[in-house]
């Protein structure tokens, strides 16, 4: 079956150490996008991809770091500069990066301070 | 930009009673409007959408939403809720012209016997 698969599913993290979360889709969706979701907050985005080897700043980029090398993959590095990094992190794609376009999720990377 | 909002934080319905969910979206032209539900440490899954035509639309799991273009909302309604629809549910909103979605804040469903 298609679907994006992100791994870990728990992370934890030491002080200065950078991690990366992996998003994975085998949908052939051309637009990848990483969230942050804290309780109460809803879906923040990270960042996101319309493309192979191009990436946008969503609205929370400062800490993170982001790649698209190949269209079914979209890693996320949280940086040591992220000073708060513990929440729930969900990776999405849809067909084209276009407002009329529902997204698919994963299962989401939660990640903890150690 | 566009903008959603979901005024209801918590809902606790009755199993067997009506539910209805509200969402209020702010943007200038027709909006593309999405449904989504979460389960606890899940991903969030697709309930319906609307882009145009018929104002009224059908989704997955007895779910429906209902455009109304005068009061700029998108309610999600189900005539009788099950204890397994208790989840968080989130709105979105795309536009024409933008690659992204924005989502609502959330509404967290809870359903007492």
């Amino acid at each position: 079956d298609g679907g994006i698969t992100q791994s870990p599913k728990y992370l934890f993290r030491k002080e200065g150490q950078n991690v990366t979360l992996s998003c994975e889709q085998n949908l052939n969706h051309d637009a990848m996008y990483w969230y942050r979701q804290d309780p109460g907050q809803g879906l923040r985005l990270i960042y996101y991809s319309q493309i192979v080897n191009d990436f946008q700043k969503g609205d929370i980029a400062e800490g993170y770091s982001v790649s698209r090398e190949k269209k079914e993959s979209f890693p996320l590095t949280v940086t040591s500069a992220q000073k708060n990094p513990t929440a729930f992190y969900l990776c999405a794609s849809s067909r084209r990066p276009e407002g009329n376009q529902p997204q698919h999720f994963g299962d989401g990377t939660r990640l903890s301070i150690l | 930009a566009q903008s959603v909002t979901q005024p209801d934080i918590h809902i606790t319905v009755s199993e067997g009673a009506s539910l209805e969910l509200r969402c209020n979206y702010s943007y200038g032209a027709t909006p593309y409007l999405f449904w989504y539900v979460q389960s606890p440490g899940q991903g969030l899954q697709l309930l319906l959408k609307y882009f145009s035509g018929d104002t009224l639309v059908q989704g997955i799991k007895g779910f429906e939403a209902e455009f109304k273009r005068s009061q700029s909302s998108f309610n999600l309604r189900k005539p009788s809720v099950h204890w397994s629809d208790a989840a968080e549910y989130f709105c979105a909103v795309g536009a024409e012209g933008y690659s992204t979605l924005t989502f609502g804040k959330g509404t967290m469903l809870l359903v007492s016997p």
